[in-house]
């Protein structure tokens, strides 16, 4: 089973900053099988990146995901109010697909 | 525009039967060629897969819950469903259902997954 560890485990930022949260895995992700999501408190997970840089439907391009093998980062370009929430990364490179333990993303 | 949605009880006791199902909307299960999924989440926990299903009613389980749940499909409600027995305190958690992008890697099927339901929260106690 592929462990996912995501860092930091909290990130304090302002809005109009930037952040880069990263997810490596213990072992090199075939065909860089990595999706982001993003929760808010008492909501779903909404998907924001698939194949490790492509963006899903109507997600903002302030959203970007990049990375390959076992590293892999989300990188919002200027926080908007809205982005402060829980982030998770999924591997879905072989079988059984995991999540990260998810970092938390705090206005500062 | 996709959209599920789960019913079922919010408290199991425990030993009994967790019984949920998700209800699509805006697509037809039995039309289209993706999985359909449980995630569950525990308190202030993370997101843990379950199981998914697809619409001939093929399914695959998490290994440490392979033997307690079951997955079933019904495309003529346009339903899926998620039983899971012998329940403890460890199984209270918010179960989310979704749908699946999949591909075939070595051999198996994974998922990420791109709609998600509101989540139903099933507590179990005495």
């Amino acid at each position: 089973e592929i462990v996912l560890t995501q860092s930091p485990g909290t990130l304090s930022l302002s809005p109009g900053e930037g952040a880069t949260l990263s997810c490596r895995a213990s072992q090199s992700i075939d065909r860089n099988f990595l999706a982001w999501y993003q929760q808010k408190p008492g909501q779903a997970p909404r998907l924001l990146i698939y194949g490790a840089s492509s963006g899903a439907r109507g997600i903002p391009d302030r959203f970007s995901g990049r990375g390959s093998g076992t590293d892999f980062t989300l990188t919002i370009s200027r926080l908007e109010p809205e982005d402060f929430a829980v982030y998770y990364c999924q591997h879905y490179g072989a079988s059984p697909i995991t999540f990260g333990q998810g970092t938390r993303l705090d206005i500062k | 525009q996709v959209q599920l949605q789960e019913s079922g009880p919010g408290l199991v006791k425990p030993s009994g039967t967790l019984s949920l199902t998700c209800t699509v909307s805006g697509t037809s299960i039995g039309r289209t060629s993706f999985y359909w999924g449980w995630i569950r989440q525990a308190p202030g926990k993370g997101l843990e897969w379950i199981g998914s299903i697809y619409y001939s009613g093929s399914a695959f389980y998490s290994s440490p819950l392979k033997n307690r749940a079951t997955i079933s499909v019904d495309t003529s409600k346009n339903q899926f469903s998620l039983n899971l027995s012998s329940v403890t305190a460890a199984d209270t958690a918010v179960y989310f259902c979704a749908r699946a992008e999949w591909a075939r890697q070595f051999g198996e099927i994974t998922y990420y997954f791109d709609f998600w339901g509101q989540g139903a929260l099933v507590t179990v106690s005495s």
